[in-house]
């Protein structure tokens, strides 16, 4: 079975500070895909990123950042220099296959609250 | 291009009423899926469609039904809601199923209530 864990639930900032939003996941999946959703205020999922589990290099887009240390089974996001418009609940998860199919595994969501 | 899109954006039900949620691609993907978003759990699978004309239980299914008529659209039923269904339903939809490597589009969401 595979399971995503955001142990956070929430966090409140203030605008332009740096903060990392953990990922712990366990899957005994060798190969498998971790995302990042984002749910803003006004409620839709809007895909962040897709990393497969061969590919450990950091990657940077904008003031997102994202490490995947296979080592520590984690898949952390970094928003760096906070804005408003960030407020919004993450999702962490995992996509494994079950059977014939893959199936994706959501943690409960980071709710990220940036003040001005 | 619209993505998916999902018809109501809002519902209020009283208990033992029945409705169809409607969802919609235009991105030709196989594989598309409903699930319900409920405070402190994430987003859970209730039934999803591996192409026109079938479709499989997800992790909480009971309550539900589905059709996939057309691979455009996907349809989730209500036959007697109840008040424990008051959720965000998301339809969302994938190229395939087979890979873990494929990416789920979700659409904007339906917010039901049940009273």
């Amino acid at each position: 079975a595979q399971k995503v864990t955001q142990a956070q639930t929430e966090i409140s900032v203030v605008e332009k500070e740096d903060v990392t939003l953990d990922c712990v996941y366990e899957t005994r999946d060798t190969t498998y895909y971790l995302f990042w959703y984002k749910q803003p205020p006004s409620g839709e999922l809007v895909f962040l990123i897709r990393r497969n589990s061969f590919d450990e290099q950091n990657e940077i887009s904008g003031r997102y950042s994202w490490n995947f240390q296979k080592s520590t089974s984690s898949f952390n996001f970094t928003i760096t220099a906070s804005q408003v418009v960030d407020s919004a609940v993450y999702f962490c998860a995992l996509n494994g296959v079950d059977g014939a199919n893959s199936k994706l595994t959501f943690g409960k969501g980071i709710t990220l609250s940036v003040r001005p | 291009n619209a993505g998916v899109t999902q018809t109501p954006k809002f519902r209020v039900l009283k208990t033992g009423q029945s409705m169809t949620l409607l969802c919609a691609q235009d991105m030709n993907h196989e594989y598309m899926y409903w699930y319900r978003q409920d405070p402190g759990m994430g987003l859970r699978l209730i039934h999803y469609s591996v192409g026109e004309g079938t479709t499989a239980k997800g992790e909480v299914p009971d309550g539900y039904n589905v059709s996939r008529l057309k691979k455009q659209n996907f349809l989730l039923g209500l036959e007697s809601a109840a008040p424990s269904q008051t959720s965000v339903y998301f339809c969302a939809s994938s190229y395939s199923r087979t890979s873990s490597a494929d990416t789920q589009y979700f659409g904007p969401g339906t917010r039901l209530t049940v009273l």
